[in-house]
């Protein structure tokens, strides 16, 4: 089955920097890879979509690259502010109709 | 906006109870999941929908079911719910066909059996 890794250490930078957020899996290439934020004590709420044929997508200070040589999703958030303070979480699809999540890395970026 | 309403945010239960958890979804979506989230594990599918009715099985099934009689409506019953079953049960909804669409998730329930 598709096992995905994320770093489970929490990460730690100073406002105003890049947060890079990696995602890594084994086995089969997903045909979609999808990033999710959840705060403490509510549901993930949807960040981004990338497609395989896909190298980047952006959405304002996010950006998500897929390599599927490498078997990794890399998360960036340029210019991080303290209210990007969450974790992130990274899904991809099974060939069923349903996403498996990674556990999770938490963000926290101090003023 | 998409909303996903779940019936409790907390929940407490006795061990053998049997326990429903209510899911209800206002966009008229096709596919509804249930997940539950323990610490270092992540989400982890215990069931999900694709239709009224329709239903398979997720990665942990085991000492759950579920219904959808309803297109609006996901319910995950614990049978005789047992302390390994505490955790953060989160309910989500997305559009039909391939896990191209996001999925929207309800708030969760923390439920502790004891």
């Amino acid at each position: 089955s598709q096992k995905i890794e994320q770093n489970s250490e929490a990460l730690n930078i100073q406002e105003g920097k890049t947060a890079t957020l990696t995602c890594n899996y084994t086995n089969y290439s997903p045909a979609y890879l999808q990033w999710y934020r959840q705060d403490p004590g509510r549901g993930p709420v949807f960040l981004l979509l990338i497609r395989e044929n896909e190298k980047e997508k952006r959405k304002e200070r996010l950006k998500v690259t897929f390599d599927t040589t490498l078997k990794q999703s890399l998360f960036h958030i340029t210019a991080s502010q303290p209210a990007d303070s969450a974790t992130y979480l990274c899904a991809l699809d099974t060939g069923r109709r349903a996403l498996t999540f990674g556990s999770g890395t938490r963000l926290q970026v101090q003023p | 906006d998409v909303k996903v309403t779940q019936s409790s945010r907390y929940l407490v239960k006795r061990t053998g109870e049997k326990v429903f958890l209510e899911c209800v979804q206002d966009m008229d979506h096709e596919n509804m999941f249930w997940y539950r989230q323990d610490p270092g594990l992540g989400l982890r599918l215990i069931y999900f929908s694709y239709d009224v009715k329709m239903k398979e099985k997720g990665d942990i099934p085991e000492g759950y079911s579920v219904s959808r009689e309803k297109k609006e409506r996901f319910s995950l019953i614990l049978e005789s719910a047992s302390t390994n079953q505490t955790s953060m049960y989160l309910c989500a909804s997305s559009l039909p066909g391939t896990t191209s669409y996001e999925q929207y998730f309800g708030p969760g329930t923390r439920l502790t059996v004891t």
